[in-house]
């Protein structure tokens, strides 16, 4: 079973800040948080991870919580194609994907 | 394109039949990991594959087997085909193999859409 948990669906407008919250309250000390996101039914797409720290790239911003339990990934300006699957995954020796979040942008 | 390419793209087959897919890497990358994509199972972990060697199992049936080659591709055999075997079947790399403490980014394949009939 996945160990995460994330809200089925979530609506945001373009140009506005899509956060996308997900939470892993049994995660462990060393395990990763990797979010990926697939589009219709291509393959999924890596977009960022982190472990304590908040991480920024140039798709996203990771917050991770103090205690670990839990993170959000924040798209800050979202466009139509970012209209996708959303899954937040905690990983030990294998990719486990929940059913994730997703997301619609609408103009 | 995420450099991982996997043939054929699509394959229509019968219950009962035996298939091959087959999965290029992106260049540099050891890991190989395989995953099954129904519409009522979700994306689920079969099989990784490290240098050559079986890393981690997952949901993987007994009919179903892998193999990574000296030349790192890697081939997903699938046999004795049932209708609920109709899926996309995908294929990632890394470069390093997934595992608790290690960072590990999986780059993804198009996939492979299998029907059975």
């Amino acid at each position: 079973d996945a160990k995460t948990t994330q809200p089925p669906s979530m609506d945001c407008a373009e140009g506005r800040a899509a956060n996308l919250p997900c939470n892993h309250s049994t995660i462990s000390g060393n395990e990763y948080v990797y979010w990926y996101r697939q589009i219709h039914s291509q393959g999924p797409q890596y977009i960022i991870h982190g472990l304590k720290n908040n991480e920024t790239n140039e798709m996203a911003s990771l917050i991770i919580t103090e205690d670990r339990k839990s993170s959000t990934l924040i798209l800050p300006h979202a466009t139509l194609r970012d209209t996708a699957v959303y899954y937040c995954i905690v990983a030990g020796t294998a990719l486990i994907f929940g059913k994730g979040t997703t997301l619609s942008v609408s103009s | 394109d995420s450099g991982v390419t996997q043939t054929p793209k699509h394959l229509i087959t019968a219950t009962g039949q035996r298939v091959t897919l087959r999965c290029s890497p992106r260049s540099g990358d050891l890991s190989v990991y395989w995953y099954q994509q129904s519409l009522d199972q979700g994306l689920q972990f079969l099989i990784q594959y490290y240098n050559g060697e079986e890393r981690a199992k997952g949901n993987i049936l007994e009919r179903f087997s892998a193999q990574q080659f000296p030349d790192l591709h890697s081939e997903l055999n699938l046999s004795s085909l049932e209708l609920g075997d109709s899926a996309l079947y995908f294929c990632a790399s890394s470069v390093d193999p997934l595992s608790s403490g290690v960072k590990n980014e999986q780059f993804f394949g198009p996939g492979t859409r299998l029907t059975v009939l």
